[in-house]
């Protein structure tokens, strides 16, 4: 049971380039999230998700796009890379939403020059 | 709008001593509240919820709607306490967990 897994841990951009980062989780939960963590600003929610098809935006959504096609894989994507999205990125899940305990990936550090 | 403070980034204290983390948070009905905690190289992990009000690690935290706080407490600080806390709230009915911006404890042996 590897929980929830993020690929890849660490990657470095060029400012324009797209990527996208892969969350999955084992636990057959309904409920995903993306987070990003600055210093001093604690993590703020993106996008979330949830349920297999469904998405929604976070508190910090733009210059991201996400996609939930299989119930345990949660897709964050960057279409043209920022400096200012330079950050480290985490995915999370749960069984019963945010009133629940939220199962967190070990993150994804990304620097975009 | 929906908000949590922690006003201390960094907090410093000698192995047996108290230890109290702060955190307020602003929203004026039913918020549901967590301790988060994220040990050094670890994930970050749930480490209670008010509704629990279970004791974990030797840590508890009240919900005080009077104050709006949800301090965490801790009698007698340990050296493997040292880690990054998180305070997030979220509210009935919303889809999201606001967190503050998270403080650094340092146990000192």
């Amino acid at each position: 049971n590897a929980g929830v897994t993020q690929t890849p841990k660490f990657r470095v951009l060029k400012t324009g380039q797209s990527m996208t980062l892969l969350c999955a989780q084992d636990m057959n939960h309904e409920y995903m999230y993306w987070y990003r963590q600055d210093p001093g600003m604690g993590l703020r929610l993106i996008h979330y998700s949830v349920g297999e098809g469904t998405t929604a935006k976070g508190e910090v959504p733009d210059g991201y796009n996400v996609s939930r096609l299989k119930k345990q894989n949660f897709l964050l994507g960057l279409e043209s890379a920022a400096p200012s999205q330079t950050s480290v990125y985490f995915c999370a899940s749960s069984y019963s939403g945010v009133q629940g305990t939220q199962y967190f990936g070990p993150g994804t550090r990304l620097l975009v020059l | 709008a929906q908000r949590v403070t922690q006003p201390e980034k960094l907090l410093s204290v000698f192995k047996g001593a108290p230890v109290e983390l702060k955190c307020n948070y602003s929203y004026s009905g039913s918020p549901e509240l967590f301790w988060y905690v994220q040990y050094s190289r670890q994930r970050l992990q749930l480490l209670l919820r008010h509704i629990s009000r279970e004791s974990i690690k030797g840590f508890t935290a009240d919900l005080n709607k009077g104050e709006t706080s949800f301090h965490l407490k801790k009698p007698f600080a340990q050296e493997e306490d040292s880690a990054m806390y998180y305070c997030p709230c979220s509210i009935q009915g919303a889809q999201k967990l606001v967190f503050g911006q998270g403080t650094r404890l340092t146990i000192n042996p």
